[in-house]
């Protein structure tokens, strides 16, 4: 997954319940992406950074925020948990020739 | 805003060519993208694209670009069982600087012997 490391794989929260996915990428570029997986759905993306210090909502951040703590890390944050978002996330930076998105391994959340 | 589709399903068998479609709307868009998922993983880059470009060929991958008909296919020879996943097609957007992408919802191949 080119340097793109989530954590954690798994999590079940209860409704309302807080919590931080982590992110970190080695990649040494500035965008960094945030996306959640849907069946049916394709990827929706959340919230993006194009460098260390900014951030941008995406398609769909309602509920969510992130921080770019520096340029390796982008963290995303439920606030209060809703079983809507009971999803896989993807983490993204960029790599290589074509501008590419190269993704991490995906958390996948379960709230309940 | 831009739209990505792409069919569901597709089904092959071992050994012939399987052929992924994928429709797009946003007629300037500077690259697009082939990724492969297979169960419980993340999305992994098989090729992608310049919009300058027709056609793209990678050992058994062969990209086919129609910027007119904002068409565009993956081609894989000789399928084969490995080759079973869930495939995105996605193009990125223009402007701005953070290269954004718009993802179709996915073709399901599935590969039968």
């Amino acid at each position: 997954n080119a340097g793109v490391t989530q954590t954690p794989k798994f999590q079940v929260l209860k409704t309302g319940q807080s919590m931080t996915l982590q992110c970190a990428q080695d990649m040494n570029h500035n965008s960094m992406y945030w996306y959640r997986q849907d069946p049916g759905m394709g990827l929706r993306l959340i919230y993006y950074s194009a460098s260390e210090g900014t951030t941008d909502k995406g398609e769909v951040p309602n509920g969510y925020n992130v921080s770019r703590l520096n340029k390796r890390e982008f963290s995303l944050r439920l606030e209060s948990a809703a079983p809507s978002q009971t999803s896989v996330y993807f983490c993204a930076g960029i790599a290589g020739a074509g501008e590419t998105q190269y993704f991490g391994p995906g958390t996948r959340l379960l709230v309940l | 805003g831009e739209d990505v589709e792409q069919s569901l399903f597709l089904s092959v068998r071992e050994g012939d060519s399987s052929v992924i479609n994928c429709t797009y709307t946003d007629s300037s868009s500077t690259y697009l993208y082939w990724y492969k998922q297979e169960p419980g993983a993340g999305l992994q880059l098989l090729t992608y694209i310049f919009s300058n470009m027709d056609m793209k060929q990678d050992q058994r991958l062969t990209v086919l670009l129609n910027k007119k008909d904002k068409h565009l296919s993956l081609r894989i020879a000789d399928t084969q069982t490995g080759d079973s996943a869930i495939y995105f097609c996605a193009e990125k957007a223009t402007g701005g600087t953070a290269s954004k992408l718009t993802f179709g919802t996915g073709t399901r191949l599935q590969v039968t012997l």
